[in-house]
């Protein structure tokens, strides 16, 4: 079954712990993504990945932490220094370098109690 | 810097109304727009983009460069159109921002 997997779909932490999401494809993309998802917010960049082994910030990197030394791999860790960690997380791929079409997961969320 | 924004958080129409859901934009380089959909317990995906200038479930997009906008529409909406909606732009730097949504409500 090709797509996006993310894992773990629901998730508890304690204020204080680093949490880490994984985010897995099979399609053979070169470009993955990292979006938080809140009410009236829209989805916000987090970081994204255009190939192995380089990331860029998004607009709320702050408090996150990523890396891609696979293709199929790129996991997101949210640190204890994200001051609001409570939300909905949306990992996403594509197969063009200039923006193209995402391939969404069914997301992660996130509790912190 | 590139922006979204979608005005509406809720729009709220009956079966058979004519639909526009409003998107503008704010990009100094030469945009690429897109409005992806999220149903009820699926995931977010590709609605259409303007490059292909198609339409998809009715639906069609316009890019106005002079208005700055991409607004979707549909002449006559259908329940199983009730979903979210998400304006998203693209371009040279290779990351896509998306608008806070709309959500469509289509009455019976």
């Amino acid at each position: 079954d090709g797509g996006i997997t993310q894992s773990p779909k629901y998730l508890f932490r304690k204020e204080g712990q680093n949490v880490t999401l994984s985010c897995e494809q099979n399609l053979n993309h070169d470009a993955m993504y990292w979006y938080r998802q809140d009410p009236g917010q829209g989805l916000r960049l987090i970081y994204y990945s255009q190939i192995v082994n380089d990331f860029q910030k998004g607009d709320i990197a702050e408090g996150y932490s990523v890396s891609r030394e696979k293709k199929e791999s790129f996991p997101l860790t949210v640190t204890s220094a994200q001051k609001n960690p409570t939300a909905f997380y949306l990992c996403a791929s594509s197969s063009d370098r200039v923006t193209g079409e995402l391939f969404f997961g069914e997301g992660s969320r996130l509790t912190v109690l | 810097a590139q922006r979204v924004t979608q005005p509406e958080k809720l729009l709220s129409v009956f079966k058979g109304a004519p639909v526009e859901l409003k998107c503008n934009y704010s990009y100094s380089g030469s945009p690429e727009l897109f409005w992806y959909v999220q149903y009820s317990r699926q995931r977010l995906q590709l609605l259409l983009r303007h490059i292909s200038r198609e339409s998809i479930k009715g639906f069609t997009a316009d890019l106005n460069k002079g208005e700055t906008s991409f607004h979707l529409k549909k002449p006559f909406a259908q329940e199983e159109d009730s979903a979210m909606y998400y304006c998203a732009l693209g371009g040279a730097t290779n990351k896509l921002i998306f608008g806070t949504g709309t959500l469509l409500a289509v009455q019976p």
